[in-house]
């Protein structure tokens, strides 16, 4: 069975600072698809970034960048320089890409910039 | 149109009522899934559609839950007889292909609320 854990409930960052979400999947599958989705409070969830399990680089899309260490499966996030905009709920999710019909989703980690 | 739309965005609703939840997809995309998100809690599967029919339905919670979707593109979702326990956000997200390797573009959600 498919399964992602996000074992970090809240986290607090300076603005300005680095801050790493940690995310642990484990699946059977050998080619899957890891994605980091955004919840801010108005609750639409965005695409942040994505990782491929043959990809041989770890993902980077401006500030966001992920940390992707396949033999010990995990996928954390790194947000660099954070913004009081950063601010939000982050989900960690993991999708088989030959059967792609469901996400599955962690139970997300809860991320505060104090200024 | 330009995102995915869902409404409405809010639903408060008595014990025993039935509801129904609209998606309307980006224009163009194929699949369309609905999940439900409990508090504090991440993203449940309820159902998946290609076009307008329904490969997966296994994430449905009961038979009081249904979707259909029609002309392959909005989607509606329908609870009968409301429960407390069924509130939730339900959100609805689309693609243009079960088979992409991208992540899925969200709607806002809606809101239930069983009183």
């Amino acid at each position: 069975a498919q399964k992602i854990t996000q074992t970090q409930p809240g986290m607090f960052v300076q603005e300005k600072e680095a801050v790493t979400l940690d995310c642990t999947y484990d699946t059977s599958d050998p080619s899957y698809g890891l994605f980091w989705y955004k919840q801010p409070s108005s609750g639409e969830m965005i695409f942040l970034i994505y990782q491929g399990s043959y990809d041989q680089q770890n993902a980077t899309e401006g500030r966001y960048s992920l940390n992707f260490q396949k033999a010990r499966k995990s996928a954390n996030l790194v947000i660099s320089a954070s913004q009081l905009g950063d601010s939000a709920m982050y989900f960690c999710a993991m999708r088989n890409l030959n059967t792609g019909n469901q996400f599955y989703f962690g139970t997300g980690t809860s991320l505060t910039v104090i200024p | 149109g330009a995102g995915v739309s869902q409404s409405p965005s809010n639903k408060v609703t008595e014990k025993g009522k039935d509801v129904e939840l609209r998606c309307d997809p980006i224009s163009g995309h194929t699949a369309l899934y609905w999940y439900r998100q409990s508090l504090g809690q991440g993203l449940e599967f309820l159902i998946y559609f290609q076009g307008n029919s329904a490969p997966d339905k296994s994430g449905l919670p009961s038979d009081r839950f249904s979707a259909e979707r029609t002309g392959g593109s909005v989607s509606t979702l329908t609870i009968q007889r409301t429960q407390q326990e069924d509130s939730a956000v339900y959100l609805c997200a689309s693609s243009s292909s079960s088979g992409t390797y991208y992540g899925y573009t969200f709607g806002s959600g809606t809101r239930l609320t069983v009183v």
